[in-house]
């Protein structure tokens, strides 16, 4: 079945860049979303087709495409920002939703 | 403005089923697939299926075909997701997701704890 890989943590201090990558081989031709989660919290989307932010979402928040890679980065990450991010795509044929592993945002 | 609320808590038993549901409002209700994703204690996320509530028919991940079934009852605006043959492993938060036209998801329920336990 088709996978998603993205690293399970990173860490960043206050104001720096933080920079969460998501791998898989459909995403050349599939577009990522991405979603944060907070403790006891619903995932909210941050990031739909690789690049576009959704109203309401702060603009230190955008997104990135490189082949089998795309990069959600935050940009002067504050601490409001540390959580889990989830990217998510679709398999080749556009059959099967799939989320990425997870990366757990730590703010230093 | 949109919402999605779904069913509260559920305690089952090994070989039990469970039927949640997820009540819509502030959109069209046809307009909109909605898929169920499930989060297991301390792990990530898990997408299980997509329900078309315009004609019903469904879409579910290769793990959970032969145990899950999304329904939608239009004129309530709810759909469900009955999910059998529960396991300790089905331990989990079960989210309902609208579908945004876009393989994504812009609005989430709530969640719904199931524990599954003898």
């Amino acid at each position: 079945s088709y996978e998603l890989t993205q690293p399970p943590s990173v860490s960043v201090s206050p104001r720096q860049t933080a920079r969460i990558t998501c791998s898989g081989d459909a995403l050349p031709q599939r577009p990522a979303y991405w979603y944060q989660q907070k403790p006891g919290q619903a995932p909210v989307l941050v990031i739909y087709k690789d690049t576009e932010r959704p109203s309401g979402i702060p603009e230190r928040f955008s997104g990135s495409s490189s082949g089998t890679t795309v990069t959600l980065t935050i940009s002067g990450v504050q601490a409001e920002d540390e959580a889990d991010y989830y990217c998510q795509s679709v398999d080749h044929s556009g059959t099967y939703w799939v989320f990425g592993g997870g990366t757990k945002l730590t703010v230093l | 403005q949109v919402q999605l609320v779904q069913s509260g808590a559920e305690v089952k038993k090994p070989g039990d089923s469970v039927k949640l549901s997820c009540k819509t409002s502030g959109y069209t209700f046809t307009i909109y697939y909605m898929h169920w994703v499930r989060q297991a204690p301390g792990q990530g996320l898990e997408w299980m299926g997509i329900i078309n509530p315009d004609i019903g028919n469904t879409n579910y991940a290769q793990k959970f075909k032969g145990r899950v079934t999304m329904t939608r009852d239009s004129s309530t605006s709810t759909v469900y997701m009955e999910l059998s043959s529960l396991r300790s492993e089905d331990t989990a938060v079960y989210y309902c997701a609208r579908d945004a036209n876009s393989y994504s998801m812009d609005v989430w329920g709530q969640g719904t704890t199931v524990i599954v336990s003898s």
